[in-house]
């Protein structure tokens, strides 16, 4: 089955403590990206990456690292959570295009974090 | 600066009563616009992919259509199931691939 993993889906942690989220597509997709949803606020992309070893910042990307070193996976890093970082976070991949078309985006089942 | 803006932010319908969620853009040039689904607690669903002004594209009761400012998504005769928060995106053509997404819209259908 076609899909996009994360792991954990609920995570309660403490100001400070390093965690990783992982994401994983099995669709061979080049294109990855994580966003967070708030309420009110929507999805806000965080980083997104066209390709292995290719990432670059969306419209929040303060206190979140990103690595891309194989094509499937995707990790979302926060070296130092705060409470403002308490969201529920999506990873997405999609096909991309050399061309100036794009694809629709498809969605993991989402991270509910809590930072105290 | 990129921004999608999505209205109303909520709609109450009866059952067979048709109605239009409205998304409006700006970007300095458009690679694609999106409508997705979202159900409570889950990650967004595809449903239309639109790239030029004029273009429409229908699936079940939803007809999504574009215009150089703005999206519609048209619902006719909804039914309960169609309860759901509408989500509307871009990609602008200005060098990177970042995604825009609009707050959104919760659709109510009651039967």
């Amino acid at each position: 089955e076609a899909q996009v993993t994360q792991n954990p889906r609920y995570l309660i942690t403490v100001t400070g403590k390093k965690l990783t989220v992982t994401c994983s597509q099995n669709m061979n997709h080049e294109y990855m990206s994580w966003y967070r949803q708030d309420p009110g606020l929507g999805l806000r992309q965080i980083y997104y990456s066209m390709n292995v070893e290719v990432t670059d910042k969306g419209d929040v990307p303060e206190g979140y690292k990103v690595s891309r070193k194989e094509k499937r996976n995707f990790p979302l890093i926060l070296e130092s959570p705060s409470p403002n970082q308490t969201s529920l976070y999506f990873c997405a991949s999609s096909l991309s295009s050399p061309t100036h078309y794009s694809y629709e985006q498809y969605f993991g089942p989402g991270t509910r974090l809590t930072v105290t | 600066e990129d921004q999608v803006t999505q209205s109303p932010e909520a709609l109450r319908l009866q059952e067979g009563e048709s109605s239009s969620l409205n998304c409006s853009y700006t970007v300095s040039g458009l690679r694609g616009l999106f409508w997705y689904r979202q159900d409570p607690g889950k990650g967004p669903e595809f449903l239309f992919t639109l790239y030029s002004a004029g273009e429409e594209k229908e699936k079940e009761r939803l007809k999504a259509t574009l215009t150089k400012k703005e999206s519609f998504l048209h619902i006719t005769a909804p039914k309960p199931e169609d309860s759901a928060t509408y989500l509307c995106a871009v990609q602008a053509d200005t060098g990177g691939f970042k995604t825009i997404f609009g707050a959104g819209t919760r659709l109510f259908v009651k039967a």
